[in-house]
């Protein structure tokens, strides 16, 4: 099956950037959806389709992908980006796989 | 506004089943695929499958196949998921999520529900 590797944990401090990554075999050639999720709360829709944003996410968050790595890159961090994010995309069996998830801490 | 809201937590015996509600609103029910998402706790997302409410095709992940039934009613505006043969690693919250098929992002995800086994 299909695997996403995400890095555990990314640091970074209020008004930097943080970039996630999503590394799978050829992910270039697939769509990527990435979600943000704080503790005790549903996933919410960051970014789908590699690089667009739901209406109501902050531009802050922006998206690309290719080759065999996907980014999600929050710009200008504040304190509520604070979150798990996964990446997720389709795969050719026909199942959405999920990445091994991404805890995002602002120092 | 755009909801799905689900049925509320339930503890069952290793070996019985459950069945979890997740009610549509404020959009055409008919119109988006539901997934079903599971996560155990301190672990991250599983998604287990999808279901067309308008033609009731049904698509599993592996892992589930032979253990899962997904269903709806349309009159009603409810996605039902079915998980039989329940063993202490099922304990999870079960979220439900609309999508315009399988290469869309999950848009709008239910509150979650909580299900734990134990005998």
């Amino acid at each position: 099956s299909y695997v996403l590797t995400q890095p555990p944990s990314v640091s970074v401090a209020p008004g930097k950037t943080a970039r996630i990554t999503c590394g799978g075999n050829n992910i270039g050639s697939k769509s990527v959806h990435w979600y943000q999720q704080k503790p005790g709360q549903a996933p919410v829709l960051v970014i789908y389709y590699d690089s667009d944003r739901p209406s109501g996410i902050p531009e802050r968050f922006s998206g690309s992908n290719s080759g065999n790595t996907a980014t999600l890159t929050i710009s200008r961090v504040e304190a509520g980006d604070e979150a798990d994010y996964y990446c997720q995309v389709w795969d050719s069996s026909s199942e959405r796989v999920f990445g091994t998830g991404t805890k995002v801490t602002v120092l | 506004q755009v909801q799905l809201v689900q049925s509320g937590a339930e503890v069952k015996k290793p070996g019985a089943s459950v069945k979890v509600s997740c009610k549509a609103s404020g959009y055409t029910f008919t119109s988006y695929d539901i997934n079903w998402v599971r996560q155990a706790t301190g672990q991250g997302l599983e998604w287990m499958g999808w279901m067309n409410p308008n033609s009731g095709n049904t698509g599993y992940a592996q892992k589930f196949q032979g253990r899962v039934t997904m269903t709806r009613n349309t009159s009603i505006s409810t996605a039902y998921m079915e998980l039989s043969s329940l063993r202490s690693e099922d304990t999870a919250v079960y979220y439900c999520a609309r999508a315009q098929g399988g290469l869309y992002g999950m848009d709008v995800w239910g509150q979650g529900t909580t299900v734990t086994v134990s005998s």
